[in-house]
């Protein structure tokens, strides 16, 4: 079975600072998702990737992918206000369709 | 784009009613949807798979029969709860998958059992 483990699931941070949420799963996978959420809204897409080393970046968020580890990455950098939001990372098994999500990342960005 | 179309986006209903909620692929074809539930501060659980022109397949320990998804058409998906009760409230989210595009996801259904 497919297990996603997200951490932390709460990150309250200052302005200006970097963080990075982590997300583990436990069998081989096509592909990961990260996933951005405000309250009360559905899903936004951040980033798909695919392959072994993946790094992808967009604006103050960079997410990269260790197949190997079955590790992902999402990176801030100078954290804002605006990026306060819950952040899920997602897994599709391998050959398979279904997304697996992890528990989420609540991230607070204080001014 | 790949646009998902999820309504009504907010319903409340009395305890032992049926709610019908419907998800539509509005600029794609979509054989395959999926319905998920998510609690105040939890994840998206997937509650089932549903597959045009045939039956949905249901994650375990998902009822059925409480939860009746159709999907008649390529544009279409609806997931009916049935004889709703307050532990049933919950945000429900549909997807589609878009060749080229990943997972598209519908603005979600809140529906609240009084």
């Amino acid at each position: 079975e497919l297990k996603v483990e997200q951490n932390p699931l709460f990150l309250s941070m200052q302005e200006g600072k970097n963080y990075t949420i982590y997300c583990n799963y436990s069998t081989t996978s096509d592909r990961l998702y990260w996933y951005r959420q405000d309250p009360g809204k559905s899903l936004e897409s951040l980033f798909v990737l695919l392959s072994n080393g993946a790094v992808k970046q967009e604006g103050r968020l960079m997410a990269s992918l260790d197949t190997k580890a079955r590790l992902s990455t999402l990176h801030i950098t100078a954290a804002v206000h605006d990026l306060s939001a819950t952040y899920f990372c997602a897994v599709v098994k391998e050959y398979g369709n279904k997304l697996v999500f992890g528990a989420g990342t609540i991230l607070r960005v204080k001014s | 784009g790949a646009v998902v179309s999820q309504h009504p986006s907010r319903v409340i209903c009395k305890s032992g009613t049926s709610v019908k909620i419907e998800c539509r692929s509005l600029d794609f074809q979509a054989t395959t949807m999926f319905w998920y539930r998510q609690f105040p501060k939890q994840s998206l659980m997937l509650m089932a798979t549903s597959n045009e022109g045939s039956k949905a397949t249901y994650e375990q320990g998902v009822e059925k029969d409480k939860f009746l998804i159709n999907h008649a058409s390529l544009t279409l998906s609806t997931l009916t709860v049935t004889s709703a009760h307050p532990e049933d409230s919950s945000f429900y989210i549909c997807s589609a998958i878009r060749q080229l595009y990943g997972y598209t996801f519908g603005s979600g259904t809140r529906l609240t059992v009084v």
